[in-house]
C-alpha cells in the first residue's frame, strides 16, 4: 500500500507565477488536508477536503490560494501570483474517515525567486 | 481560543530518558497526537492519546491528562537517531469539523 505521495517535491516559481502543488492519498483515505510550514516553525493547517467537498479552509488566504480534491484523480492546492513570501514547505496528510491519525506526505518545497 | 505550548529546543544524552511536555488550549478536545519530523522530512506519527492515562509504544510513552490541558512524551534510551523535531498536535472538533492543530515543536538534540 502506497504512502501519501506529492509531486512535485521540489518546485521553483517566479514572482507572479502559478504554483499547482499535488497529493494523492493513500489507498482507502477519502480525508485529506494540507498544511504549510515555514523554516524552523510548526505547521499550519490550510485546508481540509473531503472527495468534492471543501470541509474547512480557514486556515487558506481567502485571495490566491484554492485546493480541490476531485471525485477522480489527486487533490490539487494552487497558488496564483505568488509572491517570495509563498516559499515554504507545503504538507498534505491523509486520514481514513474520522478517529484515526494523519498521514503525511514527503512535501512539496516551493521556492519563489 | 485553541494555543499548543512546547518547549523549543531540548538537548540529552545518548542512552537517557527525555520527557517532552506539551499544554494546550481548545474548545473541542478530540485527541492528542505526537509526531517525529527530522529535517527536511515529512511528519511521521509517534502515538495517540484520547483518554488520559499513559500509553506506551516501545521506547516512546505518551502521557495525557484532559482536566489539566496537559501531555508528555517520554524517550527512553535515547539514541542519536532521535535527535529531529517532536509536534504536539491536538484535534478539534468544533462546529462539526475535525481540525488538527500543531504546536511548533520541540527540536531535541541527542548529544553522543
Amino acid at each position: 500500500n502506497a504512502g501519501v505521495m506529492q509531486n512535485p517535491r521540489h518546485l521553483v516559481r517566479r514572482r507572479g507565477q502559478e504554483a499547482r502543488l499535488r497529493c494523492s492519498p493513500m489507498k482507502g483515505h477519502s480525508h485529506v488536508y494540507w498544511y504549510r510550514q515555514l523554516p524552523e516553525e510548526g505547521l499550519k493547517f490550510m485546508v481540509y477536503l473531503q472527495k468534492e467537498n471543501i470541509i474547512d479552509e480557514s486556515g487558506m488566504p481567502k485571495e490566491r490560494f484554492s485546493a480541490e480534491f476531485p471525485k477522480e484523480g489527486p487533490s490539487i492546492l494552487r497558488i496564483q501570483q505568488v509572491v517570495r513570501g509563498d516559499s515554504a514547505a507545503y504538507f498534505c496528510a491523509s486520514s481514513p474517515p474520522i478517529d484515526r491519525e494523519q498521514y503525511f506526505g514527503p512535501g512539496t518545497r516551493l521556492t519563489v525567486t | 481560543g485553541q494555543n499548543i505550548d512546547q518547549p523549543t529546543e531540548m538537548t540529552a544524552t545518548e542512552g537517557a530518558i527525555v520527557q517532552i511536555n506539551c499544554t494546550y488550549q481548545t474548545s473541542g478536545f478530540n485527541g492528542l497526537f505526537w509526531y517525529q519530523q527530522h529535517a527536511g522530512e515529512a511528519p511521521t506519527f509517534l502515538s495517540y492519546n484520547v483518554l488520559d492515562g499513559l500509553e506506551e509504544k516501545g521506547r516512546f510513552s505518551s502521557f495525557l491528562s484532559r482536566s489539566k490541558g496537559y501531555s508528555y512524551l517520554l524517550l527512553k534510551e535515547l539514541q542519536m537517531k532521535d535527535s529531529a523535531s517532536y509536534l504536539c498536535a491536538v484535534r478539534d472538533r468544533t462546529s462539526g469539523t475535525y481540525k488538527y492543530i500543531f504546536g511548533t515543536g520541540t527540536r531535541l538534540k541527542v548529544l553522543a
